[in-house]
């Protein structure tokens, strides 16, 4: 059974500074998605990354896959509170078709 | 706003009651996703499908089913109602199985 993982599943940080979410998951796949949600509002899909080595950017977000170590990173550059939000990661499993598992999320905090 | 539809946005009900959550894809999109979100179990994959046809099933109880109709609007069908059913239900489209899924604003259930 897939299962994927997030750290830190809390984070609140100032404006201005770096951090990283960490995706972890238990078995291979070569697609993974990272969502936003804003408080009681629906999933913003950010970026969709479909092979090793792959690396998406948008904004001060970036994302990036490794699937030999099972891990995907979201990287935050100088954050803005307009980017507090909540953000999943989703790995695909397909059987047939595609399901997608998701993570615990990760509540961000930026704070002026 | 992600072109995904559903109606209606709360639900208040009783236990031991049916409900009927109704959801239509982006424009042209052929598969049609269910999830559930509550705070104990995250959110989780219910039932896909794709052009009136099910494709896949996840943690969908047995009190629960859907169908997709020849327009591909979906509804999602919610029996026996128990307290623990109380969650947020999205719906999600995409136009293939393996293209990225983009989801609606949500139906919020109650059960009291």
């Amino acid at each position: 059974e897939l299962k994927v993982e997030q750290n830190p599943l809390f984070l609140s940080m100032q404006e201005g500074k770096n951090y990283t979410i960490y995706c972890n998951y238990s078995t291979t796949s070569d697609r993974l998605y990272w969502y936003r949600q804003d408080p009681g509002k629906s999933l913003e899909s950010l970026f969709v990354l479909l092979s090793n080595g792959a690396v998406k950017q948008e904004g001060r977000l970036m994302a990036s896959l490794d699937t030999k170590a099972r891990l995907s990173t979201l990287h935050i550059t100088a954050a803005v509170h307009d980017l507090s939000a909540t953000y999943f990661c989703a790995v695909a499993y397909i059987q047939g078709a595609q399901k997608l598992v998701f993570g615990q999320g990760t509540r961000l905090t930026i704070n002026p | 706003d992600s072109g995904v539809t559903q109606t209606p946005k709360h639900l208040i009900t009783a236990t031991g009651q049916r409900v009927t959550l109704r959801c239509s894809p982006r424009s042209g999109d052929l598969s049609v996703y269910w999830y559930q979100q509550s705070l104990d179990q995250g959110l989780q994959f219910l039932i896909q499908y794709y052009n009136g046809e099910e494709r896949a099933k996840g943690n969908i109880l047995e009190r629960f089913s859907a169908q997709q109709f020849p327009d591909l609007h979906s509804e999602l069908n919610l029996s026996s109602l128990e307290l623990g059913d109380s969650a947020l239900y999205f719906c999600a489209s995409s136009w293939g199985s393996l293209d990225t899924q983009y989801f609606g604003p949500g139906t919020r259930l109650t059960v009291l």
